[in-house]
């Protein structure tokens, strides 16, 4: 079945970086955009990015720029999220999440998720 | 960045209740607007998108109404499953934002 996978829990000092992964498997990796999410505990989701898969193009929420790289590797089946800079409130929960359809439709709704990667940064 | 605000932040019914939620955006998201529910510990799953379009295998209870900025989320009879809490998503522009949640509980 169509599903992500997403690296284990990751505790870091501030600072440091964290890199985490999203494997896809159950559907053509390279048709689809992967978009990265986080979740504070207690609140909102917050976008982060979003690659195009087939042709590797970024896209970052000005919030993350400078800090956040999305990447792909697609003999791998697997996109990547790497923030540097970590800072105390960088702790969260971060999503991988497909869209609806493929990279010719418009509708930017995600039903399929990863399970969620728990990063804390903790000194 | 267009804000998306959710109201009430929580709610309690019955079950069989017909539930309501609002979602308001900042500026005019046509119908680019997506509903999801999210259990604790989970991650979110679609339920609405574009406003009024059901996701595969939804229940057809939940529904989704609304354009421009305004915009509503029903439950047409509530039922024990459905406790979770439940935000918006606009896709008008980037970055892509969330409402801020409504935790529907059971009375």
């Amino acid at each position: 079945q169509v599903q992500l996978v997403q690296s284990g829990a990751e505790v870091k000092k501030p600072g440091a970086s964290v890199k985490v992964s999203c494997k896809a498997s159950g559907y053509t990796f390279t048709s689809y955009a992967i978009h990265w999410m986080r979740q504070a505990p207690g609140q909102r989701l917050e976008w982060m990015g979003w690659i195009n898969v087939g042709n590797g193009n970024t896209k970052y929420s000005q919030k993350f720029q400078g800090r956040v790289t999305i990447s792909s590797d697609t003999s791998a089946n697997t996109a990547y999220m790497e923030l540097s800079g970590l800072r105390f409130e960088d702790t969260a929960v971060y999503y991988c999440a497909r869209p609806i359809c493929s990279l010719s439709c418009h509708y930017i709704a995600f039903d399929i998720w990863g399970q969620g990667t728990l990063v804390t940064a903790s000194s | 960045d267009i804000q998306m605000t959710q109201s009430p932040s929580s709610l309690s019914a019955s079950v069989g209740d017909r539930v309501t939620i609002s979602c308001r955006a900042s500026q005019d998201i046509s119908s680019y607007l997506n509903w999801y529910q999210q259990k604790p510990g989970k991650a979110p799953k679609l339920l609405i998108y574009d406003a009024s379009n059901f996701d595969t295998g939804v229940p057809s209870r939940f529904s989704g109404s609304g354009s421009g900025t305004d915009f509503t989320f029903t439950i047409s009879s509530l039922q024990p499953e459905d406790i979770a809490t439940y935000f918006c998503q606009q896709y008008d522009d980037f970055p892509l934002t969330f409402g801020g949640g409504t935790r529907v509980e059971i009375k």
